[in-house]
């Protein structure tokens, strides 16, 4: 499967700041990312799509201007989140689809982001 | 709309006893059902997927999963758990495309390897 990379692991802001998160794909070339928010003890939910050389494509209730997405080359997506507030404090995973039919997705590690 | 629901928030299991995660998802067509594991503050590894063809599934680290139609089912199994399986569990469910549509998660099960 493909490997993929996430910077940084753990993050901890000041409220109103910005942090930019990245998501690498370090042996595969993909041209579709996801990126994912965990709130402790809970699932995975989808907060967008990231296409290669487009704009990406938010889930209901994902506000796009304030989770800023960025996917510039086929082994980069950048989630930037703006004005950054407690609420945003989660766990944030990105993944990459496998070639082919296969719809495979492989995970990064995580991004802790924690607002104070 | 697809949907995964994972019936079991936790469970404990005795070390090398046997293991059942229940999974079942509504959709309307044949899905692409996942299982993945995740470990503490780690992201998710997938343990095994199912596609077509045969309907008992083998993967990494000794597990299995048979998908059941009938009962909308993937429910994953192992016949002797060891103590490193502790982890989060989660069934995802995934579009019959090409597009690269995301997975739909299950809630999770939390599991727990007592000595």
């Amino acid at each position: 499967g493909a490997v993929v990379s996430q910077h940084p692991s753990r993050v901890i802001c000041k409220s109103g700041t910005s942090v930019k998160i990245e998501c690498r794909s370090l042996d595969f070339q993909a041209t579709t990312m996801f990126w994912y928010r965990q709130f402790p003890k809970q699932s995975l939910m989808l907060m967008a799509t990231s296409n290669e050389g487009s704009k990406a494509t938010y889930e209901q209730g994902v506000e796009k201007d304030k989770f800023l997405i960025n996917h510039a080359s086929l082994t980069l997506s950048t989630l930037t989140v703006t004005s950054a507030h407690p609420e945003d404090s989660s766990f944030y995973i990105c993944s990459v689809r496998g070639n082919g039919h296969t719809d495979t997705q492989y995970f990064g590690p995580g991004t802790r982001l924690t607002v104070l | 709309a697809q949907s995964v629901t994972q019936p079991d928030i936790h469970i404990t299991v005795s070390e090398g006893a046997s293991l059942e995660l229940r999974c079942n998802y509504s959709y309307g067509a044949t899905p692409y059902l996942f299982w993945y594991v995740q470990s503490p503050g780690q992201g998710l590894q997938l343990l095994l997927k199912y596609f077509s063809g045969d309907t008992l599934v083998q993967g990494i680290k000794g597990f299995e999963a048979e998908f059941k139609r009938s009962q909308s089912s993937f429910n994953l199994r192992k016949p002797s758990v060891h103590w490193s399986d502790a982890a989060e569990y989660f069934c995802a469910v995934g579009a019959n495309s090409n597009s690269g549509y995301a997975l739909n998660f299950g809630k999770g099960t939390s599991l727990l390897v007592t000595p």
